[in-house]
């Protein structure tokens, strides 16, 4: 299994709205990441977590909450969010931790915020 | 501050003429130089990784190398299908993973 897999595909929340995006992978990696990328842009960092320790946090807002239950598993809690924040979230994850590894990348999560 | 920077910013191209895309870095200790294909609405595709100067990588119609201050990545009578954009990525002493802008390839019939 060489896959990243991300839910849900399409998000539409209100700015008062709690949700969460998932992602998970099964290819034993220790690394993963939470990316943003808005249209014609490159993606973003927004969190690391190596070895299930968030181990960067690049200023994002507290409206932003990671998880990492698991090795295999990553979660992002969205919290009153703004119109900015809709973008395409996308999960990463590498081998062996953060330092030169290859990311894989999900299909990524098209958030809408209204 | 490691910087990235891609050029041109998009390129087109008939079907079988060669080119080349160019990515330049500043970066505080290179951990690796990382090249990733991505469709409209997709997530990157992983390429090729680079460590060093002077180092190669080839995959299809795809070679990629590396100088000190340069990456390029060039493609061989390319297809329609290679139509994408190109994202170069660099990571520095910090670990953090800092993308170029891209290049929008398109490739006609």
């Amino acid at each position: 299994d060489t896959e990243v897999t991300q839910t849900p595909k399409h998000l539409v929340m209100g700015m008062t709205n709690k949700k969460s995006l998932k992602c998970e992978q099964h290819m034993g990696h220790r690394a993963m990441y939470w990316y943003k990328q808005k249209a014609k842009k490159p993606p973003e960092l927004m969190f690391v977590y190596s070895y299930e320790k968030l181990s960067i946090n690049e200023s994002v807002p507290s409206r932003f909450s990671p998880e990492c239950p698991n090795s295999s598993l990553l979660n992002l809690h969205l919290h009153a969010l703004q119109p900015e924040d809709s973008a395409l979230y996308l999960c990463a994850s590498s081998p062996k931790g953060t330092s030169g590894y290859e990311q894989y990348f999900g299909p990524g999560t098209r958030l809408t915020v209204t | 501050e490691d910087q990235v920077t891609q050029s041109p910013e998009a390129l087109r191209l008939q079907e079988g003429e060669s080119s080349s895309l160019n990515c330049s870095y500043t970066v505080s200790g290179l951990r690796g130089l990382f090249w990733y294909r991505q469709d409209p609405g997709k997530g990157p595709e992983f390429l090729f990784t680079l460590y060093s100067a002077g180092e190669e990588k080839e995959k299809e119609r795809l070679k990629a190398t590396l100088t000190k201050k340069e990456s390029f990545l060039h493609i061989t009578a390319p297809k329609p299908e290679d139509s994408a954009t190109y994202l170069c990525a660099v990571q520095g002493s910090n670990n953090d993973m800092r993308f170029g802008a891209g290049t929008r390839l398109t490739v006609k019939p």
